[in-house]
């Protein structure tokens, strides 16, 4: 299956401090890219909808000025957690569609662990 | 509102032990249903796609099946490397998909 890799996969930060998570396709192109955040034990919650060249897409309560999303390649997609608090402290996972062919399965990276002190 | 339910929350089997999990769905518009697996600390490892009821995909020791309301994910005769996460998601017309809270399967020797 298609290839996502998201980096870095752990990360602990400062509070006030941002940090910056980065979604690649590697082996195809991805216009759209999908990110989520996990609570332990809890399911994927969409935050919101990456478009390449456009503006992100944000679900309802998802705060855009704190979750900054740049799409600025069809390969890449980053996530920008700005003014880090420690309950921002997730597992936050990217995904890209892959429409080549019939199929239009999400492919998802590894995740990056997000631990706020 | 559009659901996605799971069932069991955990579910606990000794190797060889056949079984089957849930993924319940109400949803304005169906294109798809996905199955993935999830181990801890990891993203989901995509298993299959499901497009329309009647629709059966097979890997190894797992088989999904769909109906109109809901999905199976039946696993024959398991192993310890099978203990995982196992989440159901639906895509709807939107092109979103909504995630089931998942089925924590575990395999004992």
């Amino acid at each position: 299956g298609a290839v996502v890799s998201q980096h870095p996969s752990r990360v602990i930060c400062k509070s006030g401090t941002s940090v910056k998570i980065e979604c690649r396709s590697l082996d195809f192109q991805a216009t759209t890219m999908f990110w989520y955040r996990q609570f332990p034990k809890q399911s994927l919650m969409l935050m919101a909808t990456s478009n390449e060249g456009s503006k992100a897409t944000y679900e309802q309560g998802v705060e855009k000025d704190k979750f900054l999303i740049n799409h600025a390649s069809l390969t890449l997609s980053t996530l920008t957690v700005t003014s880090a608090h420690p309950e921002d402290s997730s597992f936050y996972i990217c995904s890209a569609r892959d429409f080549r062919g019939m199929n239009t399965e999400a492919f998802f990276g590894q995740g990056t662990r997000l631990t706020v002190v | 509102e559009d659901q996605v339910t799971q069932s069991p929350e955990a579910l606990r089997l000794q190797e060889g032990e056949s079984s089957s999990l849930n993924c319940s769905y109400t949803v304005s518009g169906l294109r798809g249903l996905f199955w993935y697996r999830q181990d801890p600390g990891k993203g989901p490892e995509f298993l299959f796609t499901l497009y329309s009821a009647g629709e059966e995909k097979e890997k190894e020791r797992l088989k999904a099946t769909l109906t109109k309301k809901e999905s199976f994910l039946h696993i024959t005769a398991p192993k310890p490397e099978d203990s995982a996460t196992y989440l159901c998601a639906v895509q709807l017309n939107t092109d979103k998909l909504i995630f089931g809270t998942g089925t924590r399967l575990q395999v004992f020797p």
